[in-house]
């Protein structure tokens, strides 16, 4: 069975401009969660899918990032424009189950953004 | 607020000597727990999980962690490291798996001839 997958791995991009990450869940897994960390802090929650439908994004910084789930499968993160501080790795992970104590998270290996 | 402590940004131990990673945590709810390493260029990997009952849990790879709900720790412990358990390691509370988890800011092992 494949992980969940990101894409890219890394990017280099210059501020102001935009950039799209993707992530591929384990498939059967409802629930995708993309987290963040920037510059070796601790990871931080951003948004929670449940199929295609935004159950929670309170994490979400600020508009200039849109997160998307069409037809609940592949999820992605876009930010726009790009901003110096928006520097990190983005985690990306999906689980089969949202709530109870039988709920493990699958994470992505992460795709690291520098903004220059 | 919900919050978790990782005391230590980094630790070297010398291969074959015991580590002990600590975690301490804020949560005002029965927590769930959770230990997480990330290996150079790899994703997040569960090591252990702790929900309820045995407050000693064994995970994967050697590791075991220890919940003190009076010291509000889970601390990871393994008696004898190896070269390739040099990685970086998260100590995460939640409600559940994924939901909301709220992670430390890790503990970057080295791991020394």
């Amino acid at each position: 069975e494949a992980g969940v997958t990101q894409f890219p791995s890394h990017s280099v991009i210059e501020k102001g401009q935009t950039v799209t990450l993707r992530c591929d869940p384990i498939s059967g897994h409802d629930n995708l969660y993309w987290y963040r960390r920037v510059m070796g802090k601790e990871i931080k929650f951003l948004l929670h899918f449940v199929k295609e439908s935004k159950q929670d994004e309170s994490g979400m910084p600020n508009n200039r990032f849109l997160a998307e789930r069409t037809g609940g499968t592949y999820s992605t993160l876009k930010v726009q424009p790009a901003e110096l501080e928006d520097s990190g790795v983005y985690f990306c992970a999906s689980s089969r189950f949202g709530v109870g104590s039988n709920t493990e998270a699958f994470f992505g290996q992460g795709t690291r953004l520098t903004v220059v | 607020a919900q919050s978790v402590t990782q005391p230590d940004i980094h630790i070297t131990v010398s291969e074959g000597a015991s580590l002990e990673l600590r975690c301490n945590y804020s949560y005002g709810a029965t927590p769930y727990l959770f230990w997480y390493v990330q290996s150079p260029g790899q994703g997040l990997q569960l090591l252990l999980k702790y929900f309820s009952g045995d407050t000693l849990v064994q995970g994967i790879k050697g590791f075991e962690a220890e919940f003190k709900r009076s010291q509000s720790s889970f601390n990871l412990r393994k008696p004898s490291v190896h070269w390739s358990d040099a990685a970086e390691y998260f100590c995460a509370v939640g409600p559940t798996g994924g939901f909301k988890t709220i992670f430390g800011a890790g503990t970057r092992l080295f791991v020394k001839a």
